[in-house]
């Protein structure tokens, strides 16, 4: 089945530490996205990549970092800086033409609290 | 920047009520994409309308996109319990993609 695996699901860090979050796609889109959901509140946009080893800072970047070193894989490190790093991570991917472009495929979220 | 705004944040209807949840956008949207969330799980797709006056139907959901193409709406006819969840509408291009705030909606049997 082709989909979005995230890893890990839930995830416990303390003050002052880094944390990486894994995002892997076998849907062969070209684009794929970092949301941040906060309890009541929508999707903000943290970064997103058209293309490998390319990507553009969203709404919400500070304190966030990203890679795109393979098309199917977009990990994103909540660093030290981030002030306020506990919420829903939702990492996303879309096709960039053809049918279906821009509608995105969601993956099932990762859970960061910091202690 | 550009913003989506979703009314209402919340509604609790009886099974079988109708509901409608609204969007609007402070700027022109290229298109409007809905998405929905179940309680715990992850936002899924449900569709896209990008023509101005579109009105599309999925069983009991009709999307509708404003003349203007800066509001849109999802009416549910007859809610179901399997309707709860939360209701997002996203403005614009994938690189300019802003979703709303989300209407959460709970239905009582």
């Amino acid at each position: 089945d082709g989909g979005i695996t995230q890893s890990p699901k839930y995830l416990f860090r303390k003050e002052g530490q880094n944390v990486t979050l894994s995002c892997e796609q076998n849907l062969n889109h070209d684009a794929m996205y970092w949301y941040r959901q906060d309890p009541g509140q929508g999707l903000r946009l943290i970064y997103y990549s058209q293309i490998v080893n390319d990507f553009q800072k969203g709404d919400i970047a500070e304190g966030y970092s990203v890679s795109r070193e393979k098309k199917e894989s977009f990990p994103l490190t909540v660093t030290s800086a981030q002030k306020n790093p506990t919420a829903f991570y939702l990492c996303a991917s879309s096709p960039t033409g053809g049918i279906g472009a821009n509608v995105l495929t969601f993956g099932a979220g990762s859970r960061l609290t910091v202690l | 920047g550009q913003q989506v705004m979703q009314i209402p944040q919340y509604q609790h209807v009886q099974e079988g009520e109708d509901f409608t949840t609204y969007c609007n956008s402070s700027t022109t949207l290229s298109n409007i994409q809905w998405y929905k969330q179940r309680p715990g799980g992850h936002p899924v797709f449900l569709i896209q309308l990008v023509k101005s006056g579109e009105v599309k139907k999925q069983k009991r959901l009709t999307f509708q996109f404003g003349e203007a193409k800066k509001n849109s709406s999802l009416h549910i006819t007859a809610t179901q319990t399997t309707d709860v969840g939360t209701y997002f509408c996203a403005g614009g291009g994938f690189q300019k993609l802003v979703f709303g705030t989300g209407t959460r909606l709970l239905v009582s049997p």
